[in-house]
């Protein structure tokens, strides 16, 4: 069953860096995943889509400070230089043939 | 610059069915290049996968709605409708359109990467 794995919060001060991980499901290593931004009481915003090799697409007027990087069946999301409006729920999202899949998401508190 | 926009009753009652539409402009709904597909999001919950369709009339459901569930698509005016039948309270949640890519030489659906800006409904008699 494909099913994606992310811690429930996280927090790091402003002007540091924080690295969010979704795990995918055992025998789904190679699976590419996309990691979306949601600020509160706003929709989801797409961030970038992530390949098993670590390479990454991001979306639109998505700044450099966000970035990817894969490990094994481990997808992860690097925010540098972290600002106040990156206090947010981050979303990591797969697909298979029929199917589409969320997890999670981490809460993340900029402190 | 693409856009969606969703559309519907805020208030179903119970054991009603509910009924969307997702208005999309900078684009077409007929591309063969994506797919458009319905995303939900109960309050202070994740998101929740509900279903996407391809301009050809290929279609997926998520299996624990799919009973319920029919997406269907107006090419003449760039829209796409989501329903879903014999709601509970369970099924209150903000409802999101939104665009698929197309995920390799499968042409299945893969990774959203423009989102309206949702919609509640709310399940209530």
């Amino acid at each position: 069953q494909l099913v994606l794995t992310q811690s429930p919060s996280a927090s790091a001060s402003l002007g540091a860096s924080v690295k969010l991980t979704c795990t995918l499901s055992s025998g789904h290593s190679t699976y590419a995943i996309a990691w979306h931004q949601q600020q509160p009481a706003r929709g989801p915003r797409y961030l970038m889509r992530l390949n098993s090799d670590g390479s990454h697409s991001k979306g639109d007027g998505i700044p450099d400070r966000f970035s990817g990087s894969s490990s094994g069946a481990e997808r992860y999301l690097t925010i540098s230089s972290l600002q106040s409006e990156d206090e947010a729920d981050y979303y990591c999202q797969t697909w298979g043939t029929g199917i589409q899949v969320f997890g999670g998401g981490t809460k993340l508190t900029v402190l | 610059q693409l856009q969606l926009q969703e559309s519907g009753p805020g208030l179903v009652k119970p054991s009603e069915t509910l009924s969307l539409t997702c208005t999309v402009s900078g684009g077409s709904i007929s591309s063969s290049s994506y797919y458009w597909g319905w995303i939900r999001q109960p309050p202070g919950k994740g998101l929740e996968w509900i279903g996407s369709f391809f301009y050809s009339g290929s279609t997926y459901y998520n299996p624990s709605l799919k009973s319920r569930v029919t997406i269907s698509v107006d090419t003449s005016k760039n829209q796409f409708s989501l329903k879903l039948s014999s709601v509970t309270a369970a099924d209150t949640a903000v409802y999101y359109c939104a665009r698929a890519t197309l995920g390799g030489a499968a042409m299945v659906p893969s990774a959203f990467d423009y989102w309206g800006q949702g919609t509640l409904v709310t399940v209530s008699s």
